[in-house]
Parts: C-alpha cells; sequence; structure tokens
C-alpha cells in the first residue's frame, strides 16, 4: 500500500527520558513534515524537510531533533521529555511543487503520553 | 490575531440540513486554500481545495473564498451523519512552505 507509515502508534514514558518516531513515505514525495497536535486539536508545524534538507523549524526546543537519511524517510527524536510534549505527532508528506505542494499525506499519528 | 481562526463549535445540524463551516484568515498574499477533514482518533485528510475567488463544487461539497474579505468556508449539504468529524481549514502562508492549520470546527450531524 502506498502510504505514510509512522511508528509507534503509542509511546507512554517517564519526564526525563529519550524517545524517537521513526516516519517513512513510499508515494516519491520530496518533502515531509512533522506536525505536533495538542489536547485542543490545534495542528501545529514543527519541521518540514524537502530532499534531506530542512527548510523549516518553527520555534520548536531544541530537544527535538529532526532527522532525514534519505527522502523518503523523517524520523523524530525528543530528549528530556517533558509533561507538554504529551500530544499526538503526525508525519505528513507531500510533492515539492505545483497543485500537489499543499496536498498533505498523513500518517496514522503517534500518540505520546509523558508521565 | 491568529493566522487562521475556525469557531471550535461544536457546530450540531440534523440529518440532511446544510453544515456551514467558516474560516478567516490573517496572510493577504495566501493564494490558495484548503479543507482537511479529521474523524476522532485518525489523521487529516484532504477533502477540499479553493484557489479562485467564488464557489468550487465536490458532489455535496462546496468552498466559497472571498479573497477581498480573506473569508473561506465550507458547505456541507444534505449533511449525513457520516460527516461528523472536526473540519480544518488550512492556508499556506507567503513565504512558508508549510500548511498553517486553523484549531478546527467540530461538525455533529444529528441523525
Amino acid at each position: 500500500d502506498t502510504a505514510v507509515s509512522q511508528t509507534p502508534k503509542y509511546l507512554v514514558t517517564q519526564m526525563g527520558n529519550d524517545k524517537s518516531i521513526k516516519c517513512e513515505q513510499n508515494l516519491g514525495h520530496d518533502t515531509m513534515y512533522w506536525y505536533k497536535q495538542d489536547s485542543k486539536k490545534f495542528l501545529k508545524i514543527m519541521f518540514s524537510y524537502n530532499n534531506k534538507e530542512l527548510i523549516i523549524n518553527e520555534t520548536v526546543p531544541n530537544r527535538f531533533s529532526p532527522k532525514s537519511p534519505d527522502k523518503a524517510h523523517l524520523n523524530l527524536h525528543i530528549n528530556s521529555l517533558e509533561l507538554g510534549d504529551s500530544a499526538v505527532y503526525f508525519c505528513a508528506s507531500s510533492q515539492e511543487y505545483g497543485a500537489g505542494a499543499n496536498v498533505l499525506t498523513f500518517g496514522a499519528g503517534s500518540r505520546l503520553t509523558v508521565l | 490575531q491568529k493566522e487562521v481562526e475556525q469557531n471550535s463549535g461544536p457546530l450540531s445540524v440534523p440529518e440532511g440540513a446544510i453544515a456551514s463551516l467558516n474560516c478567516t484568515y490573517s496572510d493577504r498574499g495566501s493564494q490558495s486554500f484548503f479543507w482537511y477533514r479529521q474523524y476522532s482518533g485518525k489523521s487529516p485528510e484532504l477533502i477540499m481545495s479553493i484557489y479562485s475567488n467564488g464557489d468550487k463544487e465536490d458532489g455535496r461539497f462546496t468552498a466559497q473564498l472571498n479573497k477581498a474579505s480573506q473569508y473561506v468556508s465550507l458547505l456541507i449539504r444534505d449533511s449525513q451523519p457520516s460527516d461528523s468529524a472536526t473540519y480544518l481549514c488550512a492556508v499556506p502562508y507567503t513565504g512558508r512552505r508549510a500548511l498553517t492549520f486553523g484549531s478546527g470546527t467540530r461538525l455533529q450531524v444529528q441523525p
């Protein structure tokens, strides 16, 4: 199936721990994103990568470090987790240009709970 | 002023009625506008895009755009219980290569 897949789907951890979320897309898209959706359902852009190059870094604490080993993968590593990091993290991808540039295909989301 | 504003709802309509969802945006340079639907516990999915002033129809959905008023709306005709979801308005801001989303309007269609 062509899709954006992210793992894990659920993550429960203690404050201060370090965790990673992985994302892969097989749609052939050039651009990948990480969005954070908080408890009020507000979906906020965190990072965007285009062909492995970081193009957006939106006022995110440097405890969050994205890594894109190739254009089909975008991982998110979070150090020293805090209670406020609890949210659903969505990976998404899109074409770089043209009509498809803003047609985002989202992964199923990774629900992070920090205790 | 928020970049993309929506009434959080819930907007409750009876089955078969027209649901009207509204969105305002602050960037006058925005040229394209999108509506995403998100069912509870699921990821957002694109349902409509609109680029020009006026109306764009797709089945039971109509998107309306008024760039002068910085206003975009989504009408759902003959609403069905399966339309119950959160509808997110999204705008790509000038110079920012990612969509900015509103906080979403929760729609409840009562059978």
